[in-house]
């Protein structure tokens, strides 16, 4: 089985400072782990992935995120924070070894605000 | 700039009626996802095809819904009948399956059952 906590509900920070969104994971093997975010009344949209190779992913936006097997984390992060990232962060996580189509399971999301 | 697209994008009916949603995914995809937001239960997965067929609907209750996929460009959810606790944002999503590929989110339903 597989499974994602987001342990935060919400995130408050003020605009320039540095972000962080926590995200840990549970598979029986090696993971697929993804960032979506959702703006109001909005879809999710693809941020970013881990596959294989550098801990460290870059994706859109400036944001970055950390793979850490020891600790099964996939923290989000961002350098400088700006108010339009104010947004719902979900992350999502898939086994490599499990078949069938590739089904995602996500998070209960955490939402950032990013204050003047 | 290749998008799912989805119908209709707000949909408010009375309970006991038919609601039928639409999706189209991106040209090439070969998996569709349909997924369920609500504020107390978050993002659920409903049902996933791939090459059109059904997969796992394990997340659909099975009385009411009904998910098809009649072509490669089509995907339907219907509920029958709707139910004011149906009342939610639905997303359809589409993908390739190839591992660790990620999918692409349309827009949403949302439906609204008085």
């Amino acid at each position: 089985a597989q499974s994602v906590a987001q342990p935060e509900d919400q995130v408050n920070v003020a605009e320039g400072n540095p972000l962080t969104v926590k995200c840990t994971y549970s598979v029986s093997g090696n993971p697929y782990l993804f960032w979506y975010v959702q703006y109001p009344n909005r879809g999710l949209q693809f941020l970013l992935k881990y596959i294989t190779g550098d801990n460290l992913v870059k994706g859109s936006y400036g944001f970055e995120a950390e793979f850490n097997k020891s600790q099964t984390s996939f923290h989000l992060k961002k350098p400088s924070a700006l108010v339009s990232d104010s947004a719902l962060y979900f992350c999502a996580v898939r086994d490599k070894n499990t078949g069938g189509g590739n089904k995602l399971t996500f998070g209960t999301g955490t939402q950032l605000k990013v204050e003047l | 700039d290749a998008r799912v697209t989805q119908t209709p994008r707000h949909k408010v009916t009375e309970m006991g009626q038919e609601v039928t949603m639409r999706c189209q995914p991106i040209l090439g995809h070969n998996t569709v996802f349909w997924y369920r937001q609500t504020m107390m239960q978050g993002l659920e997965l409903l049902a996933y095809f791939r090459n059109r067929a059904p997969l796992d609907d394990s997340g659909m209750p099975k009385d009411r819904f009904s998910a098809e996929m009649p072509d490669a460009t089509l995907a339907t959810l219907k509920i029958q009948p709707s139910e004011p606790r149906d009342s939610a944002v639905y997303f359809c999503a589409s993908g390739l399956h190839l591992t660790g590929n990620e999918q692409f989110f349309g827009p949403g339903t949302r439906l609204t059952v008085l």
